[in-house]
């Protein structure tokens, strides 16, 4: 069964512009979640889907946003970027069901210059 | 509320010597728990869950944790740390109830001295 899969793996971006995200999740899982990692706020939720709905949502500002797509493949977008968005974003999938673990992605790492 | 705290943000060990990784939650309904690791720039892997089967749960390269409901802990452990052992390990509650929310607790750092 292939793992979760998250491109592009490494990105370059400068101040202002925006930037989209992609996340495969493991054939059959319904819920996609999102996460920024930084060394100075360590992991934080952004937000989950789960049959095209978002379901859950964590403190960003409104230019981090995403959909999910009826194949369950999700992508989050950030609009207007800034240093502090120079992270490594990681994407989790599961069942989305009770008692079951997210699988996460190899992650793709964002730098804002 | 859910809430997850990692007593401590940086744990060193000897090779061959007891790892305790410490996680204490608080949650308002039945939940799972999970242990993650993550090895530099990689993603997490999963090391165990607990989901209110039996309360001490093996994982994956002998690592093990105790569900402890009246202390509201789940502790990780492994009898003989290895250098690759080294890594940041992330206690996780899951509320399986209302809407599945998960809270990652801060992360502890592995260091394993040879």
């Amino acid at each position: 069964k292939a793992g979760v899969t998250q491109t592009p793996r490494y990105l370059i971006k400068t101040r202002g512009q925006q930037v989209t995200l992609s996340c495969s999740p493991i054939s059959g899982h319904r819920s996609v979640s999102w996460y920024q990692q930084t060394p100075g706020q360590g992991l934080q939720f952004l937000f989950e889907y789960f049959s095209e709905t978002q379901r859950n949502k964590g403190n960003f500002p409104g230019r981090f946003s995403g959909r999910q797509f009826s194949n369950s493949r999700s992508e989050m977008n950030v609009s207007t970027l800034e240093l502090g968005d120079s992270a490594l974003y990681l994407c989790a999938s599961s069942p989305g069901r009770p008692n079951t673990e997210a699988f996460f992605g190899q992650g793709t790492r964002l730098t804002v210059v | 509320a859910q809430s997850v705290t990692q007593l401590d943000s940086h744990v060193s060990v000897s090779e061959g010597t007891p790892v305790l990784l410490r996680c204490n939650y608080s949650s308002s309904y039945s939940p799972s728990l999970f242990w993650y690791v993550q090895h530099p720039n990689k993603g997490l892997q999963l090391l165990l869950k607990y989901t209110s089967a039996a309360t001490l749960v093996k994982g994956i390269n002998g690592f093990e944790a105790e569900f402890k409901k009246s202390e509201t802990s789940f502790h990780l452990t492994k009898p003989s740390a290895h250098m690759s052992d080294a890594a940041e390990y992330f206690c996780v509650v899951k509320d399986n109830a209302g809407g599945f929310k998960t809270i990652f607790g801060a992360g502890t750092r592995l260091f394993v001295k040879a």
